[in-house]
């Protein structure tokens, strides 16, 4: 496609269930990038890649959390047992530059809401 | 420490109002861009401006204009004669140039443009 593509739009789960959120980014684009939304506030960096390699983890929020970008195309952000608190929208973001100075395409999000 | 802040949480105005969205930005760091990105309800956030540190210039894009001031470290954003299309939550985003990237966002303002 065209854009930046996140998959699911909308994810349920219990609390203590594991979520997979896949992001396939505009074809080419070097970097991707994960950030989070919380309601009524702006988005927050977790985490992000250069290609396969994963050069900044540090906005991750705890152990549960967990990106990978394999071969360096499809990214997927993984939250094992999920808490109320891990409730957000999950923004990702993709760019052509090497180093993130250039345009971000961001995705629509995937709403997760943990019950 | 890195850190946007946007003092507007919502503004309303009528349509053809013309309206500015404050943001005052820190950072410690002699080299940086600032962003402006727009929101609307589908949620994906939409690159409207970048400028650099070293580029004081305004800069007039259409009905939108941007007024970039460093000695008080303020990057406005006006849109003129406002229309009903560009309701819709604005961020403003600091990136540091730290060789990995990080976008710090503010916590939005959220612009209702009525008829």
């Amino acid at each position: 496609g065209a854009g930046v593509s996140q998959s699911p739009r909308y994810k349920v789960a219990k609390r203590g269930q594991d979520v997979a959120l896949r992001c396939d980014p505009i074809s080419g684009h070097v970097s991707l990038f994960w950030y989070q939304q919380a309601l009524g506030q702006g988005p927050e960096f977790l985490t992000y890649f250069q290609n396969e390699a994963q050069l900044d983890k540090s906005g991750l929020p705890s152990d549960r959390f967990f990106a990978e970008r394999p071969e360096g195309s499809v990214s997927t952000l993984k939250i094992q047992r999920t808490q109320q608190e891990d409730s957000a929208v999950y923004l990702c973001a993709s760019s052509s530059s090497s180093r993130g100075t250039g345009e971000l395409f961001f995705g629509e999000g995937s709403r997760l809401t943990v019950l | 420490a890195q850190k946007v802040t946007q003092a507007q949480t919502e503004i309303s105005v009528v349509e053809k109002e013309d309206v500015t969205l404050d943001c005052v930005y820190e950072t410690r760091d002699t080299t940086y861009y600032l962003f402006w990105y727009k929101q609307p309800p589908s949620g994906e956030l939409v690159f409207l401006i970048r400028r650099n540190s070293f580029d004081e210039q305004n800069e007039i894009s259409g009905r939108y204009s941007w007024n970039f001031q460093k000695s008080t470290s303020s990057f406005n954003f006006t849109i003129t004669a406002s229309q009903v299309v560009d309701s819709a939550v604005y961020f403003c985003a600091l990136l540091m140039n730290t060789g990995f990237q990080k976008l710090v966002f503010g916590t939005g303002t959220r612009l209702l443009v009525s008829p």
